[in-house]
């Protein structure tokens, strides 16, 4: 089971809003990610978790709070958002972050528009 | 930096025919590379990787090899099918990353015809 799973699937929101987007995976992964992709476009970077700590964060602003509460859930708080963050946000995970073992399986995402 | 470049789209085929999308990469060390499909409204899904040369990644009668004397991990399929029209990302990670950044290509988006 590679399963990933993102709640909401679709999310609209008022840019003075307070939202979260939550991640779920029950594969013993220690790494997870979340990802930001506009339309017709590659995934981009946002954040990386090993072993619930925060080790890279891709200079995303601070309107995005990621959150990992325990191995299995990943959490986005959004607050005060821009029209520009509309996209498809995505999260992944992976057994580790390193070597062999960093395969990288995503959720369906979930499709933020904020207006 | 670490770059991925495809082919660019977008590819327009009938069914049964063959298909090749070119992937060609610049990476430090040596990087493990993956294909990923994304079908329309949907996330990413792991199609093959290939962690070292002259491995061949294989799934769904996808195939892509690893070439390190060209660079390269070009995807192909000897007969396409309407279902699979979507976007392909070629993807790499470089070798010795202690973090695990994927770094994308900019996507090959494919239309089967009946």
């Amino acid at each position: 089971d590679t399963e990933v799973t993102q709640t909401p699937k679709h999310l609209v929101m008022g840019m003075t809003n307070k939202k979260s987007l939550k991640c779920e995976q029950h594969m013993g992964h220690r790494a997870m990610y979340w990802y930001k992709q506009k339309a017709k476009k590659p995934p981009e970077l946002m954040f990386v978790y090993s072993y619930e700590k925060l080790s890279i964060n891709e200079s995303v602003p601070s309107r995005f709070s990621p959150e990992c509460p325990n191995s299995s859930l990943l959490n986005l708080h959004l607050h005060a958002l821009q029209p520009e963050d509309s996209a498809l946000y995505l999260c992944a995970s992976s057994q580790r972050t390193s070597g062999g073992l960093n395969i990288q399986y995503f959720g369906a995402g979930t499709r933020l528009s904020v207006l | 930096g670490d770059s991925v470049t495809q082919m660019e789209g977008p590819v327009t085929l009938s069914e049964e025919a063959f298909l090749t999308i070119n992937c060609t990469y610049t990476a430090t060390g040596y990087p493990s590379l993956f294909w990923y499909v994304q079908y329309p409204g949907e996330g990413l899904q792991l199609l093959l990787k290939a962690t070292k040369a002259d491995d061949k990644g294989s799934n769904k009668g996808f195939e892509a090899t690893y070439r390190k004397e060209t660079t390269s991990f070009h995807l192909e399929k000897g007969s396409v099918q309407v279902s699979d029209s979507a976007v392909y990302f070629c993807a790499l990670i470089a070798g010795g990353t202690s973090y695990g950044k994927l770094t994308f290509g900019q996507g090959t988006i494919l239309t089967v015809h009946p």
